[in-house]
């Protein structure tokens, strides 16, 4: 089955600095993947999501990256502000197949103002 | 457009009641999934449905825990004879029907406390 790692598990940065999330995943058939951020005592919210056929996506500050050859993708946040801060979950899905989404164990995001 | 319903939010129960969670999908969605969550940790999947259908329970344990779909009514998830290792937030989420069934939207979850 699929296997997602994703890292920094924590990731400490001052308001304004950018954040890199990074996940990788094993299998080459997973071709749609969600980021979802969670807020303490909340519930996972989508945020952004990319698709195989998609090299990078961006939404105002926040971009995703995919690089299906070496099989890792990104989760860029830039200007960030200590609204920001939470727990940011990777997943990756295939659509054949399986259609339950494998999700990373989740960074933890601390923006200091 | 109403989002996922999760109730309770937040639920007691002595070591040995059963616990019932419920979920209600979006309108128009027809798979649910089932998590389980811990202090600090990720998303656990347990138990995928469709109306009337269990089609992945491979995440859920063996013992004291079903979930069923009903054609008519919410998801439910149901905890037997409840122990301490069942305190855990417990989220669905729901995704519209085959096809377009990638995105899935979470509820605000249940919160099990298990005495």
């Amino acid at each position: 089955g699929e296997n997602v790692e994703q890292h920094p598990s924590t990731l400490s940065v001052q308001e304004g600095d950018s954040a890199v999330i990074k996940c990788t995943y094993s299998d080459s058939a997973s071709n749609y993947f969600p980021w979802y951020k969670q807020e303490l005592g909340k519930r996972p919210q989508l945020i952004i999501d990319i698709r195989s056929n998609v090299g990078e996506k961006k939404d105002q500050r926040i971009a995703v990256t995919l690089n299906k050859t070496a099989k890792h993708f990104s989760l860029h946040i830039t200007e960030t502000q200590p609204e920001d801060s939470a727990v940011y979950f990777c997943a990756a899905k295939s659509s054949g197949g399986s259609y339950i989404p494998t999700f990373g164990r989740g960074t933890s995001l601390i923006v200091h103002p | 457009n109403a989002g996922v319903m999760q109730n309770p939010r937040h639920l007691v129960r002595r070591r040995g009641q059963e616990a019932r969670l419920r979920c209600s999908p979006m309108k128009g969605h027809s798979h649910v999934y089932w998590y389980r969550q811990l202090p600090e940790e990720g998303l656990k999947f347990m138990v995928y449905l469709q109306k009337e259908n269990i089609i992945d329970e491979s995440g859920m344990p063996k013992e004291r825990f079903s979930a069923e779909f009903p054609k008519e009514g919410p998801s439910i998830l149901r905890i037997q004879q409840v122990v301490r290792g069942d305190s855990a937030a417990y989220f669905c989420a729901s995704s519209p029907p085959q096809g377009l069934a990638d995105t899935q939207y979470f509820g605000p979850g249940t919160r099990l406390t298990v005495l």
